[in-house]
């Protein structure tokens, strides 16, 4: 069964630095896509990235880029400048087209950003 | 585009009673899931719909626990005889499968946060 892990229950970082999160996966299929949520506390869940695993290019927005590597089923998030609205829960999930449409989440990391 | 929506936000109810939630897709999506989310943890799936079709069903959804997507847009999930053991965040997102680059990509809803008493 495809498991998502992320060993990082905590992180903090200083306002208008740069912090990276964790993530690892584990599964047998070629084809999946991977994401980054945001959840702030008592707040909507929002997407920050995806990426396609066909894709060796890694996903950008704005401050957040991913480094995915396929072969280490390694997918993590690193946020340039942050910001303290970039505080929140970060979850990693997995989608594959043989899990029947489901997300795979991981346990989630949560950012804290000190002014 | 309006986003995900769910109804009601909040529900407190005490143990035996029976309580049931809503979620209003993004229009244009043809995919509803379902997920449960206690303190902490990630979301777990429980349902998801392909139009009015139920594809799959967790083994987390038990007997007490029946959704239904009834003509394709909205859905309702229904808990029987709650138990304290479902106090949890229900969060319902939508996708679009089966075109465009936003394809297979989950949005969710705010969710509603039930506690049995």
């Amino acid at each position: 069964a495809q498991t998502v892990t992320q060993s990082q229950p905590e992180m903090s970082v200083q306002e208008a630095e740069t912090v990276t999160l964790s993530c690892t996966y584990d599964t047998s299929e070629s084809d999946y896509y991977l994401f980054w949520y945001k959840q702030p506390p008592s707040r909507q869940m929002i997407l920050v990235i995806r990426q396609e695993a066909y894709k060796q290019q890694n996903a950008t927005e704005n401050r957040f880029s991913v480094n995915f590597q396929k072969a280490a089923k390694s997918f993590s998030l690193k946020i340039s400048d942050s910001q303290l609205g970039d505080a929140a829960m970060y979850f990693c999930a997995y989608y594959g087209y043989n899990q029947g449409g489901k997300l795979i989440f991981g346990q989630g990391t949560e950012l804290s950003v000190k002014p | 585009d309006t986003g995900v929506s769910q109804d009601p936000r909040h529900k407190i109810t005490k143990r035996g009673q029976n309580v049931t939630f809503r979620c209003d897709p993004i229009s244009e999506h043809n995919r509803l899931y379902w997920y449960r989310q206690t303190l902490g943890q990630g979301p777990e799936f429980l349902t998801y719909f392909q139009n009015e079709a139920q594809l799959e069903k967790s083994r987390l959804l038990s007997d007490r626990f029946s959704a239904e997507r009834p003509k394709g847009s909205f859905s309702t999930l229904e808990i029987q005889r709650t138990e304290q053991g479902d106090s949890a965040m229900y969060l319902c997102a939508s996708s679009l499968e089966g075109g465009g680059a936003s394809t297979d990509t989950q949005y969710f809803g705010p969710g509603t946060r039930l506690t049995v008493l």
